[in-house]
């Protein structure tokens, strides 16, 4: 079965201007989380999807949004890009229905750096 | 909200050492506690996990321990190889009301270098 896919893996944007990522889930998974990752902050949830609704948001400007697509790709949307914006961003995929299938399993990640 | 502190940051142990990594949580409502593994430029790798019906979760290696009480758990890597040299980091699931499942709160992460 194939893993988490992340599309593009490296971007290179300037400030003020906005960005799109893409995740596709594993096959058969329905809730895609998204997560960022900087040195300084570390692993930072940004929200998460599950059939095409957002379930969960975690503490981010109104700047970052997200939506999920009935075969469960995910994409996730920065505007108006902050230098601070640079890091690594991270999708997971897990079934999402129960406790008993919280797993959850990394894409490669998007590197967005802000210049 | 849920907030998880790791410890130590850093561990430097000889291979065929045992090393233990400890992470603390706040939200007793948390049901959830998977430890990842990262290595230098690839993405974190989930490599056991515990759910708060379970005290103890072996897999070879490694095994993860949990304590409601106290609200900590932690990572026992046995006989450790170079191989085993990664950032590890701690998670909690919070479970409270309107938050729905999935939301990982991570652990600030420990690196492991494991000496030949």
């Amino acid at each position: 079965k194939a893993g988490v896919t992340q599309t593009p893996r490296y971007l290179i944007k300037t400030r003020g201007q906005q960005v799109t990522l893409s995740c596709s889930p594993i096959s058969g998974h329905r809730s895609v989380s998204w997560y960022q990752q900087t040195p300084g902050q570390g692993l930072q949830f940004l929200f998460e999807y599950f059939s095409e609704t957002q379930r969960n948001k975690g503490n981010f400007p109104g700047r970052f949004s997200g939506r999920q697509f009935s075969n469960s790709r995910s994409e996730m949307n920065v505007s108006t890009l902050e230098l601070g914006d640079s890091a690594l961003y991270l999708c997971a995929s897990s079934l999402g229905t129960s406790v008993q299938t919280y797993e959850q399993y990394f894409g490669p990640g998007t590197r967005l750096t802000v210049t | 909200g849920e907030n998880v502190e790791q410890h130590p940051s850093t561990l430097s142990v000889q291979e065929g050492d045992s090393a233990v990594i400890k992470c603390t949580y706040s939200d007793s409502a948390s049901n959830y506690f998977p430890w990842y593994k990262q290595e230098l430029g690839k993405r974190p790798q989930l490599i056991i996990d515990i759910r708060s019906n379970v005290g103890e979760k072996k897999d070879q290696r490694i095994a993860v321990t949990l304590n409601k009480t106290a609200k900590h758990f932690s990572l026992h890597i046995t006989e450790t190889q170079p191989e085993d040299s990664a950032v590890y980091f701690c998670a909690a699931t919070p479970r409270g009301a309107n938050t729905g499942f999935q939301k990982l709160v991570f652990g600030t992460g420990t690196r492991l270098l494991v000496s030949p």
